[in-house]
């Protein structure tokens, strides 16, 4: 595996299940971000973790709760969703959070909440 | 308004140029980047540019840099049906980048 991978692709879940989406890179890089693209929105930064300490957290509901165990992995657990948190949920990494750096993405994780 | 703002659709016949224009309001941003999103897919850094340049050429793609107006704009010289996607003008923040809402580009044969 190369690059910026993300599960599952789709999910569909209800709004009182618990699921994680799982991030993992490839590239050697020490940040890790979580972005939620929206119909019509701008990218929404949700979490940055640079060598696996949280550094931004932009006033996202508890509902999401990330976690990063290490430089390579990124989880984001969700619990008790809204319908409108449906969204494309986008991984990216970078070298190091504190310079201005080129971030990779993953594909993202298809959202839905019913 | 927006941090970063850019027209949202735009349409060219396949051989023609494109320009695609975004604005953005941080004016300390030492970098512009512009990415590139296909269907189903993340996105994909295409270039980006240092704010003391205000122009910089790749290949078929020219990015222009206007600093006192704040204003990018990304040319995409003989635009192919292939490079129908949607487009990013991003700035840096902080930890993380400014995206704008992206631009559609629709290339028609």
């Amino acid at each position: 595996e190369t690059g910026v991978t993300q599960t599952p692709r789709h999910l569909v879940m209800g709004m009182t299940n618990k699921k994680s989406l799982k991030c993992e890179q490839h590239l050697g890089h020490n940040a890790m971000y979580w972005y939620k693209q929206s119909a019509k929105k701008p990218l929404e930064l949700m979490f940055v973790y640079n060598f696996k300490e949280q550094t931004e957290n932009n006033s996202v509901p508890s509902r999401f709760s990330p976690e990063c165990p290490n430089s390579s992995h990124l989880f984001l657990h969700l619990h008790t969703l809204q319908p409108e948190d449906s969204a494309l949920y986008l991984c990216a990494s970078s070298l190091n959070a504190l310079a201005p750096d080129e971030q990779f993405f993953g594909p993202g994780t298809r959202l839905t909440v019913l | 308004g927006e941090d970063v703002e850019q027209s949202l659709f735009l349409s060219v016949r396949e051989g023609d140029s494109s320009v695609i224009n975004c604005t953005y309001t941080d004016s300390s941003s030492t970098y512009l980047y512009w990415y590139k999103q296909e269907p189903g897919a993340g996105l994909q850094l295409l270039t980006y540019i240092f704010s003391n340049m205000d122009m910089k050429q790749d290949q078929r793609l020219t990015v222009l840099l206007n600093k006192k107006d704040k204003h990018l704009s990304l040319r995409i010289a003989d635009t192919q049906t292939g490079d129908s996607a949607i487009y990013f003008c991003a700035s840096v923040s902080g930890y993380a980048l400014n995206f704008g809402k992206g631009t559609s580009l629709l290339v028609t044969p």
